[in-house]
Order: structure tokens, then C-alpha cells, then sequence
């Protein structure tokens, strides 16, 4: 399972759009890269996934460049109610039996 | 559709006891996840179920056991409990069958040991 690495916390403002990269330098060829949101005392909760590009979804984008070694969430004009821990994830969504490999994720605050 | 619910919502023991913790996965899915978050860490995943057996299993001890039902709903067992037990326990569940295999988490059992 491919390592992540991503920024521990990240400052913002309300209104204004967030990006949070993560690293993946070990990514392999079926793997997809998965971001899930985590309130206090709550279950992760799934935000968004992709292969490659540019992924769009009511909630987020995600951007992959085509060495796919990073991606990146973005959040369009946040508020309050998106403090929370974003993980970044990656593994190979088509193998079943997945055991999702969390890290420390980022504290968006 | 009710997504994926775990009971009890809240749980204190004491060291030695044991525990059981339940989840009913969302409608549709058959694999039932179990993951352990420690106080400012992310999920550890414990083991996964499916089709009443246990597929795969992260590093923890043989005091965590689990079950699957034949409706998919699941229980994680815990015998004698250590103080370092104390967690959010997460049920997650997926649909096996074709497709990615995203997992859509429960709200979590928050479980304390003294």
C-alpha cells in the first residue's frame, strides 16, 4: 500500500478556497486516490475519489497530474462547518477485501 | 436508505472485562469493515467480513474477535480489556461486487476503559 504524506494542519478563512496536497510517490498502477472528511467523534466520511486529471463533485475537486505522485482537494470557499480532518488515502479500490490505510491527516482549522 | 449504524453509542468498562460492539451495515452492502481510532490518530484498520467469514485482518491481538450475520450486520468482541482499549471503533461497510469498494463509515462506538 502506497505511503501518504500530507500537511499535519492548514489555516483558513471563511469564504476563501483551500487546497491540501498529499504525497504519494509510490502510487501503483490501479491504485485510486481517496479523500474522506472527519468531524470530532465522528466516522470519516467519504468526500471524494479519482484515477487521474480532475475529479468534481458537489462537495470538492481533486486534481492528479499525470505522474499521479500528489493530488490535491480542493474545497471552494469554505466556512466553519469545514473544520474538520481531511485523510488522504490510496489503494486499489478493485481488489476487494480493501483495508483502508489512514494517516494523521490534515487538521483544516 | 439508512446509512451505516453502530450500537452502543457510548460504552465505559473496566480492565479485564469484555466488550461487544454492533454494526448494521448500509442497505446494499455486504463487507463490514472494523477500524480503531486512538485520540488524535487516524483509523487502524482491525478486520474486514464478508460472507460470514473474517478476509483480512490488520495487527492487532487475538482479544479482538468478530462475526458476521447472515443479514451482513457485524460484532467486534473484545476480551480482557486494557486500559490502551479505550477508542472510537469505527464500522465501516462496501459492496464487494464489482465497481470501486468505497467504504461509508458508522458514527463509532466510543468506548473507555478504566
Amino acid at each position: 500500500l502506497a505511503k501518504t504524506t500530507q500537511p499535519i494542519s492548514m489555516d483558513s478563512y471563511e469564504g476563501q478556497e483551500v487546497n491540501i496536497t498529499c504525497s504519494h510517490n509510490n502510487i501503483a498502477t490501479n491504485d485510486y486516490i481517496t479523500w474522506y472528511q472527519q468531524f470530532p467523534s465522528q466516522g470519516p466520511r467519504f468526500i471524494i475519489q479519482g484515477y487521474k486529471t480532475k475529479v468534481t463533485n458537489e462537495v470538492a475537486s481533486l486534481f492528479i497530474p499525470a505522474d499521479r505522485k500528489s493530488s490535491t482537494l480542493s474545497l471552494p470557499r469554505v466556512s466553519l462547518s469545514d473544520t474538520a480532518v481531511y485523510y488522504c488515502l490510496v489503494g486499489d479500490m478493485n481488489t476487494g477485501f480493501q483495508k483502508l490505510v489512514f494517516g494523521t491527516g490534515t487538521r483544516l482549522l | 436508505d439508512a446509512g451505516v449504524t453502530q450500537s452502543p453509542t457510548h460504552l465505559i468498562k473496566t480492565r479485564g472485562q469484555q466488550v461487544t460492539l454492533r454494526c448494521s451495515p448500509k442497505s446494499g452492502h455486504d463487507t463490514v469493515s472494523w477500524y480503531q481510532q486512538a485520540l488524535g490518530q487516524g483509523p487502524q484498520f482491525i478486520f474486514q467480513y464478508y460472507e460470514e467469514e473474517e478476509r483480512q485482518r490488520g495487527n492487532f491481538p487475538d482479544r479482538f474477535s468478530g462475526h458476521q450475520f447472515p443479514n451482513y450486520s457485524s460484532e467486534l468482541n473484545v476480551n480482557a480489556l486494557l486500559l490502551g482499549d479505550s477508542a472510537l471503533y469505527l464500522c465501516a461497510s462496501s459492496r464487494l461486487a464489482g465497481g470501486t469498494d468505497t467504504q461509508y463509515f458508522g458514527p463509532g462506538t466510543r468506548l473507555t476503559v478504566l
